[in-house]
């Protein structure tokens, strides 16, 4: 069972812009959300996160809103750069325990010069 | 911080052969988690120590997999009679483990190709 989704498996957007990549969960004991960007040859690397008591979350040009009543987060990178193509995970942990992570199947951004 | 180191990069193996992988974590983090990740799929979770008690296995981890933290340091996975479906990249993965959603560090992970 997929309890992370990301139902975009690729974005294409102009530089300068914004980029939007949604991600969706069906465990309601997820309490910590992250995201994580990965260039290829090379492992992922951790971005942003949000806590499950909060709807957003900022730094710098990134910014990730959480919905819990829909179950749904957002990343929102304003303004994109051609250097933010790469494959974007959402992922998620629950509250407690050991942080194992969950992540989704990931959306490919590319931006466009 | 040198980063989370895993060795080799790449290995390729027949069918049946036993492999090796080894992942040194950062020094000061005592969680250390093994995914594996296989084409247009994010990474899976696979085992995850803390210290050198080997705390969960995924049932994704058959019991030709075996993974040891001897020492609560560096870390291998072995994989024996090793199939096709193994092919995959094997991630590593460390934390200091301090407060919650503190983020995972990952290794660039080993490529195995079984033919």
């Amino acid at each position: 069972d997929q309890q992370v989704k990301q139902n975009s498996p690729s974005l294409s957007v102009q530089e300068g812009r914004i980029s939007i990549l949604n991600c969706d969960y069906t465990n309601s004991m997820f309490d910590y959300f992250l995201w994580y960007k990965k260039y290829p040859a090379e492992g992922p690397t951790f971005l942003i996160s949000i806590s499950s008591i909060k709807d957003k979350n900022e730094d710098g040009r990134f910014t990730v809103f959480l919905n819990k009543s829909a179950k749904h987060l957002s990343l929102h990178i304003v303004p994109s750069q051609p250097g933010d193509s790469a494959v974007y995970f959402c992922a998620a942990s629950e509250a407690g325990g050991y942080q194992k992570v969950t992540f989704g199947t990931g959306t490919k951004l590319q931006v466009i010069p | 911080d040198t980063g989370v180191s895993q060795d080799p990069r790449h290995k390729i193996t027949k069918r049946g052969q036993n492999v090796t992988f080894r992942c040194d974590p950062i020094s000061e983090h005592n969680r250390l988690y093994w995914y594996r990740q296989t084409l247009g799929q994010g990474p899976e979770f696979l085992t995850y120590f803390q210290n050198e008690a080997q705390l969960e296995k995924s049932r994704l981890l058959s019991d030709r997999f075996s993974a040891e933290r001897p020492k609560g340091s560096f870390s291998t996975l072995e994989i024996q009679r090793t199939e096709q479906g193994d092919s995959a990249m094997y991630l590593c993965a460390s934390s200091p483990g301090q407060g919650a959603g503190s983020p995972l560090h990952f290794g660039n992970g080993t490529r195995l190709t079984v033919t």
